[in-house]
C-alpha cells in the first residue's frame, strides 16, 4: 500500500500571501490530521477531518483553515503569512477503525519570508 | 491537557551500545504511539502501544498504562538509528500530543 503522500515538498512564500497545502492519505484511510512543527513549540495538532468533516481543531487562529474531499484527499490553506508561520507541516492518517495508529507524511516544509 | 515528558533530551552512544527512552504522561491514554524523525523531517512509525511489550527487531517498547509511562529500548544501535524520538498518546481518538523528543546521536 502506498503510504501518505504531500505536496508539495518545499515552499517558499512571502508575508501576507497565502498557500495550500495537499495531502493523500493512505488507500482506505478516512480520517486525516494536520500537524504543524516548529523547532520553538514542538509538533502541535491543527485539524482532523473524518469522512469530509471537521471532528478536531487544535488552538490556532482562524487564518489555518481545511477541507477534506469525498476522495479523503485533504487541503489546509493558510492565509495571510507570517513569518512565524515558516514550519514543517505533517499530514497523518488513519482508518477510523481499531487499531487507531496513525502513518504520516514527509510533511511539507514552508518558509516565509 | 496532557502532558508528555521524555527523558532523557540527548543521548550521545558508541555504536553498539543499549539505550532506553522514557515517556511518562500525565492522564490515562488509548493510544500511544512511538515515532523516529529521520533527517527529513518524516516521522516512522515504531510501535503503537497503549499498553504491553513489543518488539521489533533492535527495538522494543513496553507501556504501563496504570503507571502512566513508556518505555523505548533500543540495542546494539547503529549510526542509523541516530535522530530525534518522539513518543505521542492520545485519548478518545482526539489528537496525537507529542512529548518534546530524545535526540539520539550514534558514532562509529
Amino acid at each position: 500500500k502506498a503510504g501518505v503522500t504531500q505536496t508539495p515538498r518545499y515552499l517558499i512564500k512571502t508575508r501576507g500571501q497565502q498557500v495550500t497545502l495537499s495531502c493523500s492519505p493512505i488507500s482506505g484511510h478516512r480520517s486525516v490530521s494536520w500537524y504543524q512543527q516548529t523547532p520553538g513549540q514542538g509538533l502541535q495538532f491543527l485539524f482532523e477531518y473524518f469522512s469530509e468533516t471537521q471532528r478536531n481543531k487544535g488552538n490556532f487562529p482562524g487564518r489555518f483553515s481545511g477541507r477534506q474531499f469525498s476522495n479523503s484527499r485533504s487541503e489546509m490553506n493558510v492565509s495571510t503569512l507570517e513569518l512565524g508561520d515558516s514550519a514543517l507541516y505533517l499530514c497523518a492518517s488513519r482508518s477510523g477503525t481499531p487499531p487507531y495508529e496513525q502513518y504520516f507524511g514527509p510533511g511539507t516544509r514552508l518558509t516565509v519570508t | 491537557g496532557i502532558q508528555v515528558e521524555q527523558s532523557p533530551p540527548d543521548l550521545i552512544l558508541q555504536e553498539g551500545a543499549n539505550s532506553t527512552l522514557r515517556c511518562n504522561f500525565s492522564d490515562s491514554v488509548n493510544n500511544l504511539q512511538w515515532f523516529h524523525q529521520n533527517p527529513w523531517g518524516q516521522l516512522i512509525n515504531l510501535f503503537y502501544i497503549p499498553s504491553g511489550t513489543k518488539q521489533n527487531g533492535r527495538l522494543s517498547a513496553t507501556t504501563v498504562a496504570t503507571e502512566r509511562y513508556s518505555l523505548l529500548y533500543i540495542s546494539s544501535s547503529q549510526t542509523t538509528d541516530s535522530g530525534v524520538y518522539f513518543c505521542a498518546v492520545e485519548r478518545n481518538t482526539d489528537k496525537l500530543i507529542f512529548g518534546t523528543g530524545t535526540r539520539l546521536q550514534v558514532f562509529p
